[in-house]
């Protein structure tokens, strides 16, 4: 595998179901985030790990939980999820955020999510 | 505030060139990047500015005004394949992207 991987691909769920999100990078990078992608809205930030340590938090419900547990996974656990979070959620990795260069981000494919 | 401000929609001809404008305003600037996204796809990287200027990569040019907070992505010779969203992104001082709501472009044979 190279690249950024994300699974599943698609996932529905019931308001009271517990899923989770599982994304992989194998670049070498040392930052990884989760993003929410909604139709014709900018991408939103969710959480930020930098050297598995979260930095960035941008007022995520707690409905949404990361977990970083190494540089190259990162999970995002979903529990008793509302229907306006059907979205695609979007992983991507760079560099650490202290190494400088460019940090552009590289993006796995996303997972489409549907919260019935 | 934050904000990054492109069209929402543009339309080209195949073979002709077409630019996407990008203002940003941002607490601190660490640089401007645009992505492409084809429809069901993940976003790709395509260009980085940080100096003041034009930068080229074959079909694609990048042009980055900071006094302006502007930028803007030139496509020439266009290809149906070029038929995307693309995205304008600035960093800000906290090493963050700030995201535009992107701009689908259209190519018409």
């Amino acid at each position: 595998e190279t690249g950024v991987t994300q699974t599943p691909r698609h996932l529905v769920m019931g308001m009271t179901n517990k899923k989770s999100l599982k994304c992989e990078q194998h670049l070498g990078h040392n930052a990884m985030y989760w993003y929410k992608q909604s139709a014709k809205k900018p991408l939103e930030l969710m959480f930020v790990y930098n050297f598995k340590e979260q930095t960035e938090n941008n007022s995520v419900p707690s409905r949404f939980s990361p977990e970083c547990p190494n540089s190259s996974h990162l999970f995002l656990h979903l529990h008793t999820l509302q229907p306006e979070d059907s979205a695609l959620y979007l992983c991507a990795s760079s560099q650490d955020l202290l190494a400088g260069g460019t940090y552009e981000q590289y993006f796995g494919p996303g997972t489409r999510l549907t919260v019935t | 505030g934050q904000n990054i401000d492109q069209p929402t929609e543009m339309t080209a001809t195949e073979g002709a060139i077409v630019q996407i404008n990008c203002t940003y305003q941002t607490s601190g600037f660490n640089g401007l990047f645009w992505y492409q996204q084809h429809a069901g796809e993940a976003p790709t990287f395509l260009s980085y500015n940080v100096l003041d200027g034009l930068e080229e990569k074959g079909r694609f040019s990048s042009f980055l005004s900071r006094s302006k907070g502007y930028s803007y992505l030139l496509l020439k010779e266009l290809q149906m394949k070029d038929s995307a969203s693309y995205l304008c992104a600035a960093m800000d001082s906290n090493y963050q992207l700030i995201w535009g709501a992107g701009t689908k472009l259209i190519i018409k044979p």
